[in-house]
């Protein structure tokens, strides 16, 4: 049973234009989302976090939209760049349980061509 | 170094062989984390320490699958009679207070594991 889930495994968007990638989650006990970007051969680094109190968290050209009724967290990219050409993994944790471990989606393979 | 540190980076095994992977956290990070990832599929947990101590290893898919950590610093992941459905990328990443929220990870770029 996946608890979070990104429906599209890839996505390609023009330079310049806006990137906007989907996540759902099940479990609605969450209370905290991430985004992580992967680069082949390396591990994921944290890009953009949003808490469950939150509808919107903005960090330069990344903005983090939740919408708890719906269970849907998405990530804007804006403007896309070529370097931004990665994986894109959505997590979400419990704060108050013993561990923050994170449960992933299955990642979206983000393409932007110049 | 400044990040999470993994090694081997690449492991080739046989089936039936016992692996080990080392994971070297950030200086002072007391939390420390496992997660794989199979192919074409997203990360899964595995097991996490708050200094030495794992609290919940029902993560590990089986019995086959331990782990430790030494000094509260450098943690082994120990694979045992290796299957080739233990093939995947593991990852390692450590952060600074499991009791401080939020709490971000940091990755290490993995162990790709290869059971022939």
């Amino acid at each position: 049973d996946q608890q979070v889930k990104q429906n599209s495994p890839s996505l390609s968007v023009q330079e310049g234009r806006i990137s906007i990638l989907n996540c759902d989650y099940t479990n609605s006990m969450f209370d905290y989302f991430l985004w992580y970007k992967k680069y082949p051969a390396e591990g994921p680094t944290f890009l953009i976090s949003i808490s469950s109190i939150k509808d919107k968290n903005e960090d330069g050209r990344f903005t983090v939209f939740l919408n708890k009724s719906a269970k849907h967290l998405s990530l804007h990219i804006v403007p896309s760049q070529p370097g931004d050409s990665a994986v894109y993994f959505c997590a979400a944790t419990l704060l108050n349980n013993a561990g923050n471990m994170l449960t992933f989606g299955g990642g979206t393979r983000l393409m932007v061509k110049p | 170094g400044a990040g999470v540190s993994q090694s081997p980076s690449n492991k080739v095994t046989e089936k039936g062989k016992d692996v080990e992977l080392r994971c070297d956290p950030i200086s002072g990070h007391t939390a420390l984390y496992w997660y794989r990832q199979s192919l074409g599929q997203g990360l899964e947990f595995l097991i996490y320490f708050q200094g030495n101590s794992a609290p919940d290893k029902s993560g590990l898919p089986s019995d086959r699958f331990s782990a430790e950590r030494t000094g509260g610093s450098v943690s082994t992941l120990t694979i045992q009679r290796t299957q080739q459905e233990d093939s995947a990328v593991y990852l390692c990443a450590s952060s600074l207070d499991i009791g401080r929220a939020p709490d971000t990870q940091y990755f290490g770029p993995g162990t790709r594991l290869t059971v022939l």
